[in-house]
């Protein structure tokens, strides 16, 4: 059972570039999530999607994009890289009542904008 | 709006020692749900406990106990007889409904347990 799956697991992009950050479960679950973290501030909610074709804004959705054509994967788009979107971001997944473990989350995708 | 606060930024104990983490929130709902999560040197997010605002009983799970008081906003998290295993940022997080669309994460305590 693979869980939460984030490709790739490291990237460096150039101011500018543009680039897709992976999701995928296995778990059949409707909620999805990107979060990035930030050093002291937490987890900030960037997208999120209760179900395929369905997806909404969360806290800081500027500079990316999502889409949900499947309930397996849920691709976050960054058009146009930005210095300020270096960052760590996890993808996140749960049943629709958040079931008794509530989140699970991805390992991470380290992204270096530069 | 929705907010958790957790005033530590960083604790260090010895191994063995007790520690508590702090976790204060604020929200308008009488509906919601706390969580605590574990974040190791390595990345991962580590699901620890969820806990829904109508359920004050306190939990306890090995060494770890959670102490959740409605009226002072706080869902505090007590881990007994530390060991270096449990040196990790720990973070706190609220949701005020299902879908986990307003799921809120306080900005984490990082805990040291040295040897």
């Amino acid at each position: 059972n693979a869980g939460v799956t984030q490709t790739p697991k490291f990237q460096v992009l150039k101011t500018g570039q543009s680039m897709t950050l992976q999701c995928a479960q296995d778990m059949n679950h409707e909620y999805m999530s990107w979060y990035r973290q930030d050093p002291g501030m937490g987890l900030r909610l960037i997208h999120y999607s209760v179900g395929a074709g369905i997806t909404d804004q969360g806290e800081v959705p500027n500079g990316y994009n999502v889409s949900r054509s499947t309930t397996e994967d849920f691709p976050l788009r960054l058009l146009s890289a930005a210095p300020s979107q270096t960052s760590v971001y996890f993808c996140a997944s749960s049943y629709r009542t958040t079931g008794p473990y509530g989140y699970t989350f991805g390992s991470g995708t380290r992204l270096t904008v530069v | 709006a929705q907010k958790v606060t957790q005033a530590q930024t960083e604790i260090s104990v010895v191994e063995k020692e007790d520690v508590t983490l702090d976790c204060v929130y604020e929200t308008r709902d009488t509906t919601y749900y706390l969580f605590w999560y574990k974040q190791p040197p390595s990345g991962e997010l580590v699901f620890l406990i969820r806990r829904n605002s109508f359920d004050e009983q306190n939990e306890i799970s090995g060494r770890y106990s959670w102490n959740f008081q409605k009226s002072t906003s706080s869902f505090n998290f007590t881990i007994t007889a530390s060991q270096v295993v449990d040196s990790a940022v720990y973070f706190c997080a609220l949701s005020e409904d299902n879908y986990g669309q307003n799921f809120v994460f306080g900005p984490g305590t990082r805990l040291s347990v040295l040897p």
